[in-house]
């Protein structure tokens, strides 16, 4: 079956402009997750949701970053007045919950931010 | 809050050597463990996993038991193939009864390279 996609799979943009990164979950799975992995480094956990809404969204680095899921399946990861730290590898992935349990996470083939 | 420290790489082998990276963390409670696997120009895909202490984790002939009284989770293999070069990240997860349930924590990761 079809496994968790990310686009664009390359974005550049330059300093101070808005993207937006779309991620489509593994169909029925109704947790998804953002992470960034800056180079040398393991991903970053950003936000997760549950459905359609943030269960938690403590790794956002700050106000300029915002996530929504509006239907409960894809997400958009958005980011406004983009910096040239912000450039990384944004993974997504998806899990199935089943009443308390989060199994295991899927993760998608990443899009690459680079900022100019 | 949850961290994860990895070995330090990179880690060259030659074929058929014994591989072991060493993985340490810090959690309160009772958080699950996992080891995953990022080949070349793939995505992060989960190698094994333990959920409770004393659990062993197997897959591809790679090994890792979670030893709470020590903290680590340390994969192993008794002989690495070329085909297993790729970057390892060690990673947890929070119990059902913390702030971090549900995302995860990944270390740094590990470079492997293994030479015929």
């Amino acid at each position: 079956g079809a496994g968790v996609s990310q686009t664009p799979s390359n974005k550049v943009t330059e300093k101070g402009k808005y993207v937006e990164l779309r991620c489509d979950p593994i169909s029925g799975h109704t947790a998804l997750y953002w992470y960034r992995q800056s180079l040398g480094q393991g991903p970053e956990f950003l936000i997760y949701f549950q459905g359609t809404g943030a269960a938690d969204d403590s790794g956002l680095p700050n106000d300029r970053f915002f996530a929504v899921r509006p239907e409960g399946s894809v997400s958009t990861l958005k980011i406004q007045r983009t910096e040239r730290g912000d450039s990384a590898v944004y993974l997504c992935a998806s899990s199935l919950y089943s009443g308390s349990y989060y199994n295991e996470q899927f993760f998608g083939p990443g899009t690459r931010l680079t900022v100019l | 809050g949850n961290s994860v420290t990895q070995m330090e790489g990179p880690v060259t082998l030659s074929e058929e050597a014994f591989l072991t990276i060493n993985c340490t963390y810090t959690a309160t409670g009772y958080p699950s463990l996992f080891w995953y696997v990022q080949y070349p120009g793939e995505g992060l895909q989960l190698l094994l996993k333990a959920t409770k202490a004393d659990d062993k984790g197997s897959n591809k002939g790679f090994e890792a038991t979670y030893r709470k009284e020590t903290t680590s989770f340390h994969l192993e293999k008794g002989s690495v193939q070329v085909s297993d070069s790729a970057v390892y990240f060690c990673a947890l997860k929070g119990d059902a009864g913390g702030t971090s349930y549900g995302k995860l924590t990944f270390g740094q990761g590990t470079i492997l390279t293994v030479h015929p």
